[in-house]
């Protein structure tokens, strides 16, 4: 059994641009939450994705966006870029809104 | 307005001896805990959660212990060993909440001295 795998695992992005983070669910899991995870914080909700249609939205501006595929794999993607986006963002499947497992992140860094 | 509190940043503890994690909520609608523990350069790791219909679960070296009229929950380990060194953030979710979003804490760093 595959646990979530995320990519890439860290990345550089100039402030204003576009940057898309990958999940790959953990087999059999049909459901993924996205979290960001600022230094020094807990993990904050961004939003979740269920059978492909998104269910439950965190407080973030929509330039935050994402999708979710037929596989169950996940996009996030942010557009235009702040500063204060730098932070680790992690993924999380499940099966039926339950029992969550985590990937390791990716360290987004906005210079 | 943060609805789950973890006030303790850090703690040192005696390898053998207890670790006692506090964390506290606000928010009326949570009805299920979760404790989670975390490796640098890794994701959180699930350890142990309770529903509200219960004040206790005990897993291994593990418990949690929930206080519904006090809004607080704790997590002890006993005993402590090296390993369990890292992070810990305790999280809170709803039956109502979208999607069952998982409400965290900011977290406490554990270190077990040998």
């Amino acid at each position: 059994e595959t646990g979530v795998t995320q990519s890439p695992t860290h990345l550089i992005k100039t402030r204003g641009q576009q940057v898309t983070l990958r999940c790959s669910s953990q087999s059999g899991h049909n459901t993924v939450s996205w979290y960001q995870q600022a230094l020094g914080q807990g993990p904050q909700f961004i939003f979740q994705y269920y059978r492909e249609e998104e269910n439950g939205r965190g407080n973030f501006p929509p330039r935050f966006s994402g999708l979710q595929f037929p596989n169950y794999s996940s996009e996030l993607n942010v557009n235009a870029l702040e500063l204060d986006d730098s932070a680790l963002y992690l993924c999380a499947s499940s099966r039926d809104r339950a029992g969550y497992t985590f990937g390791s992140g990716t360290r987004l860094t906005v210079v | 307005d943060q609805q789950v509190k973890q006030n303790s940043p850090s703690l040192s503890v005696q390898e053998g001896r207890i670790s006692i994690l506090n964390c506290d909520y606000t928010n009326s609608m949570f009805d299920y805990f979760l404790w989670y523990k975390k490796y640098p350069a890794e994701g959180p790791t699930f350890l142990i959660s309770i529903s509200s219909i219960k004040d206790k679960n005990e897993d291994g070296r593990f418990t949690v212990f929930l206080n519904k009229s006090a809004k607080h929950l704790s997590l002890h380990i006993v005993p402590s060993q090296p390993g369990d060194s890292a992070v810990y953030f305790c999280a809170a979710s709803g039956m109502r909440a979208a999607g069952n979003k998982l409400t965290f804490g900011g977290g406490t760093r554990v270190l077990v001295k040998p």
